[in-house]
């Protein structure tokens, strides 16, 4: 596809359960982030990607939240034991590289959890 | 500690008229700047940058202007459409450092 791809769009799931989201970047992009946007809030960075680079994984809240990248594409977000307060948009975007790049983003995936 | 901030919430201004949405920093490492556009249910989109470098960068109806000093910047929009009615963030980064930071965001209504 021509932009980054997130699903699902939207997720309801039951308190202590996992979930994983899914994001595919654009074409050719090496770098991908993971930002969360709890309401009323900006987007908080989670984690990156670069290339086979280790993940810069200082955004990540607690030890339940965990990501992967295959090479240069998909990448999974998994929430485990999911919590009310993981309610939010998880928004995954790409870039070219780092630095300077601009970041395009997905539509995110809207996480209630009850 | 929030290193970007956008202390309106709100803004609604009249088609055709000028739109200024503000936004402040406070690490002075920053020295990139970025402005994301978001409609309801969609992802960010890029609007326009400026590097530290600059004062000022134009791109169509947008400008955005950088006081360094002040750690300030804002984004013009003139004339403003009704199709610019969305939520605007202002975002941050510094150095070899990746990660944006954002501010929480304005949301601009533009009355037609």
């Amino acid at each position: 596809g021509a932009g980054v791809s997130q699903s699902p769009s939207n997720k309801v799931t039951e308190k202590g359960k996992d979930v994983e989201l899914r994001c595919d970047p654009i074409s050719g992009h090496t770098a991908l982030y993971w930002y969360r946007q709890r309401l009323g809030q900006g987007l908080e960075f989670l984690i990156y990607f670069q290339g086979n680079s280790a993940p810069d994984k200082s955004g990540l809240p607690s030890d339940r939240f965990s990501a992967e990248r295959t090479g240069e594409s998909v990448s999974t977000l998994t929430i485990q034991r999911t919590q009310q307060e993981d309610s939010a948009v998880y928004l995954c975007a790409s870039s070219f590289s780092t630095g300077r790049n601009i970041q395009y983003f997905g539509a995110g995936t809207r996480l209630s959890v009850l | 500690d929030q290193q970007v901030k956008q202390n309106s919430p709100s803004l609604s201004v009249q088609e055709g008229r000028i739109s200024i949405l503000n936004c402040d920093y406070t690490n002075s490492m920053f020295d990139y700047f970025l402005w994301y556009k978001k409609y309801p249910a969609e992802g960010p989109t890029f609007l326009i940058s400026i590097s530290s470098i600059k004062d000022k960068n134009e791109d169509g109806r947008f400008t955005v202007f950088l006081n360094k000093s002040a750690k300030h910047l804002s984004l013009h929009i003139v004339p403003s459409q009704p199709g610019d009615s969305a939520v605007y963030f202002c975002a941050a980064s510094g150095g070899s450092n990746y990660k944006l930071t954002f501010g929480k965001g304005t949301l601009l209504t533009v009355n037609p």
